[in-house]
This record gives structure tokens, sequence and C-alpha cells, in this order.
């Protein structure tokens, strides 16, 4: 079974930094590219950033591009997003995902839980 | 990167069928078919409902179904249920930018 477990989310004060964990098991990591979307409270989804199943390629929306880096450690199996010069804008459940299929634009599924992230002073 | 356009809001009785828009531009929902539908019941997270305009994956009900035309696909829910009470939002692939984007979603009531 596909499992994906977010963590290192909490309250930060604005301009701070995050660095967010998924960890993942049940299927070929280094096979799989993996993104991550977020959900600000009571707002719609927001593709974040894809990263390839090597690591050798990552994309991200203008909205974070710059301040957000997102990279991989096949040999952990574990997907990372850093989130850096945080404003209240960033505020929300960052979920990862997996594609359901091997190739970069399949659709995704599963999701894990989500980490919330709180911007705050 | 604007989000795809949804209606806010869609109603409808028990036993009827809905239908929610999607649209986006030749650079994604018009140009290929990468779009895919997801189903937030409150409090959940995002389920994959619809793939590639108009696969459906295993185990999601046949009352949902997806079509595409130029610009703007569609999600239908056919024999509407309580339990499709949620948000929905389409998504699609813009293989230009290899970057995705997401409907602004849409919340289905049931009457």
């Amino acid at each position: 079974e596909v499992q994906l477990v977010e963590s290192g989310g909490g309250l930060v004060q604005p301009g701070g930094s995050l660095r967010l964990s998924c960890a993942a098991s049940g299927f070929i990591f280094s096979d799989f590219a993996m993104s991550w979307v977020r959900q600000a409270p009571g707002k719609g989804l927001e593709w974040v950033s894809s990263i390839s199943g090597s690591g050798g390629s990552t994309y991200y929306a203008d909205s974070v591009k710059g301040r957000f880096t997102t990279s991989r450690d096949n040999s952990k199996n574990t997907l990372y997003l850093q989130i850096n010069s945080l404003t209240a804008e960033d505020t929300a459940v960052y979920y990862c995902a997996k594609p359901s299929g091997r190739y970069f634009w399949a659709p995704l599924d599963p999701w894990g839980q989500g980490s919330l992230v709180t911007v705050s002073s | 990167q604007s989000a795809l356009t949804q209606p806010a809001s869609v109603s409808g009785s028990p036993g009827q069928s809905i239908t929610i828009s999607c649209t986006g531009t030749n650079s994604d929902v018009g140009g290929y078919n990468y779009v895919s539908w997801y189903q937030q019941q409150p409090g959940k997270v995002p389920k994959l409902m619809i793939y590639d305009v108009t696969n459906r994956p295993s185990g999601v009900s046949n009352r949902f179904s997806g079509s595409k035309s130029g610009n703007t696909a569609s999600l239908s829910i056919s024999g509407l249920q309580a339990e499709d009470e949620a948000d929905y939002y389409c998504s699609s692939y813009r293989p230009g930018s290899n970057t995705f984007v997401f409907g602004t979603g849409t919340k289905v009531t049931v009457l």
C-alpha cells in the first residue's frame, strides 16, 4: 500500500524558514516524480512544485519561485520542500502527492494527509 | 499561471444530474488531454475522480463522467447522492512549462 506521510509543519514567524518532509513507502520511490500542492485555509488547491524521479529536474509555480526549493533523497524515500522568506500568504496545508503513473504528467493519486504551516507573529 | 475557471457553486436534488465546467486555454485544457478532476469532501484529502479528460480510476462510480470541448472541460455527476456533496477541482498539465494548474474549485450542494 502506498503511504505518504508529511512532517515538519508548524508556526513560523514572517520571514522565517521551514523544511517539510514527505516519507514515502509502498512503491519504488525513485521511479516516480513527486509533487507538492498547498491549500490555504478555506481556499482552493494550488500546485506548488514537482520534481523528477532522479531529482535532476524541478519545477515551481511562479508564486513560490526563488523562495521554495524541492529536493528528494531516494536512498531515504523522502521528499523535501524548503520554504524561505515566509509570508502570511504561505499559510496553508501542504500536501505531497504521487503521480498515478510513471510519466511526469500523470494525475496525482494518492495524496498525503498534509502538513499545516502557519505564518504569524 | 492563472487558475482554471470553475463556477463557485452548483447544486441539485438527489437523483438529478449536474455538470461542472472548467475553462482554460490552448496551453492547457484545450491543447491536450491532460485534464483531471478531484473530489475533496470536508476535512478530507483530495481524491482523483477522472483523469485524461474521460477516464475513471478503479473504484470510482460510473455516475461520474468527464468530457471536453475546446478550452472547456466538464465533469458530470448523474443520479446525485448526498455523499457527492463536496468541493470539486479540475486540473491540467501544461507541457510547455512542465507545470500544473488547478481550477478555482466548485462547491457541490445536494439539496
